[in-house]
């Protein structure tokens, strides 16, 4: 499984753009990668997915380049509530495989 | 639609007793996961059921462990005798086979276990 890199911690203000910025060299060709966000006290929670280019939801929005070696995770105008530890996983599709949760990104929203 | 939910939500025991979490998967999901984060580290697999099989125990960390599926819906996961390094919180996450993309596990909240 490829191995992730990703900031340990990260701090912003509320009203700003967050980008979380993961390291993926050694991404196979059929691996996806996939965000998560955690709270204190609950699961992981699944934000995004994407294989290439860019993706966007509700939430947040996934820029991979074109070498895939990176992925950013973009959180627009972050609140207080978006504060929690980021995930940064990658894994092959077709069927199930086991995430490997690194130590993820902890993000700290003020005020 | 619900979602995975966890029993209970947390748990205090005394080392050498028995605990069984419990763990009912979002409807429809075949895929069954238990992880475990103990104080300060990260969170780890411990294993994986596809409907009542297991697919993959590689994560248990001995035989104290002791997981079901019965039925191919909730499962269980018991921990006899329990020791002081088995405290922490355990995840339950599910998903549905998929033919295309990767796999997208939603999970619980987690049970904390203390053990004294």
């Amino acid at each position: 499984l490829a191995k992730t890199t990703q900031p340990i911690s990260m701090d912003s203000y509320e009203g700003q753009e967050v980008n979380i910025t993961c390291s993926h060299n050694n991404i196979a060709t059929n691996d996806y990668i996939t965000w998560y966000q955690q709270f204190p006290s609950q699961g992981p929670r699944f934000i995004i997915q994407g294989y290439k280019t860019k993706v966007t939801n509700e939430v947040a929005s996934l820029f991979i380049p074109a070498d895939r070696k990176s992925s950013t995770l973009s959180l627009p105008r972050v609140s207080l509530s978006d504060t929690a530890v980021y995930y940064c996983l990658v894994g092959p599709s077709g069927g199930s495989y086991i995430p490997t949760f690194g130590r993820g990104t902890s993000l700290i929203v003020h005020p | 639609e619900a979602g995975v939910t966890q029993f209970p939500s947390h748990s205090v025991i005394e080392k050498g007793q028995t605990v069984t979490l419990r763990c009912d998967p979002i409807s429809g999901h075949d895929n069954l996961y238990w992880y475990r984060r103990v104080m300060g580290k990260e969170i780890k697999f411990l294993l994986h059921f596809v409907k009542e099989s297991k697919q993959d125990e590689s994560g248990m960390p001995n035989n104290r462990f002791l997981a079901e599926r019965t039925g191919g819906t909730y499962s269980t996961l018991k921990v006899q005798p329990a020791e002081l390094e088995d405290s922490g919180v355990y995840f339950c996450a599910s998903s549905q086979m998929t033919s295309g993309g990767a796999d997208t596990q939603y999970f619980g909240p987690g049970t904390r276990l203390t053990v004294l």
